[in-house]
């Protein structure tokens, strides 16, 4: 059974720093893309990054490029993102997603957390 | 960066077809994928592809595409179907981007 456990939400302050993680199970991680999939408050669902199986490609929406960085750890099924300079509108419901292909500009999100909560607040 | 517009809300009785929409130009280009998310719970990935169903999914979900357009169709609705649909593709930059539609809430009367 494909399991995908995120962690690392919280309350920050605006302009801080938080790293989320997703442990994965279930399936061998490093033969898919994986992503992250934020949904505010009330709204829908925004894709904010993806990474290749070999981290090869890596994607980001224009809302968070240069301020994230999504990075995976094959050897611990591990996927991360790494939230800088965080702002208000960053609050979100974050879901890690497993991609049905290798590369992250292809293929669809198959599986998915049941994600964390950051909360960007003074 | 592409967009993907859906239409907010949709109603269908109970036992009728609706059909979702999802415009966009990258779709003349790339499939769409579609997820169903209820309230509190995760999405889940209902259509992928020209028109396939993970396991799991009822049959009486359905895609197509023509030009500029994708479309979910629902046929038979039934109560459990009401829920948020989200639709998905390729941004048609090709720089490894994707992008949702704005999602549509479906209402079953």
């Amino acid at each position: 059974e494909v399991q995908l456990v995120e962690s690392g939400g919280g309350l920050v302050q605006p302009g801080r720093s938080l790293r989320l993680s997703c442990a994965a199970s279930g399936f061998t991680f490093d033969d898919y893309a994986m992503h992250w999939v934020r949904q505010a408050p009330g709204k829908g669902l925004e894709w904010v990054s993806g990474i290749s199986w070999n981290s090869g490609s890596i994607g980001y929406a224009d809302s968070v490029k240069g301020r994230f960085t999504i990075s995976r750890d094959n050897a611990k099924n591990s996927l991360y993102l790494q939230m800088n300079s965080l702002r208000a509108e960053d609050t979100a419901l974050y879901y890690c997603a497993k991609g049905s292909e290798a590369v992250a500009g292809t293929g669809d999100f198959d599986y998915w957390g049941q994600g964390t909560l950051v909360t960007v607040s003074s | 960066s592409s967009e993907l517009t859906q239409d907010p809300a949709v109603s269908v009785a109970l036992g009728q077809t609706v059909r979702i929409t999802c415009q966009g130009d990258s779709l003349r280009s790339y499939y769409a994928s579609w997820y169903q998310q209820k309230p509190g719970q995760a999405p889940v990935l209902v259509i992928y592809g020209k028109n396939n169903r993970p396991s799991g999914i009822p049959d009486r979900f359905s895609g197509s595409s023509s030009g500029n357009t994708a479309s979910l169709t629902i046929t038979g609705a039934q109560a459990e179907d009401e829920a948020d649909y989200y639709c998905n593709s390729r941004d048609s930059s090709g720089n490894h981007l994707r992008v949702f539609g704005g999602g549509t809430k479906l209402t079953v009367l």
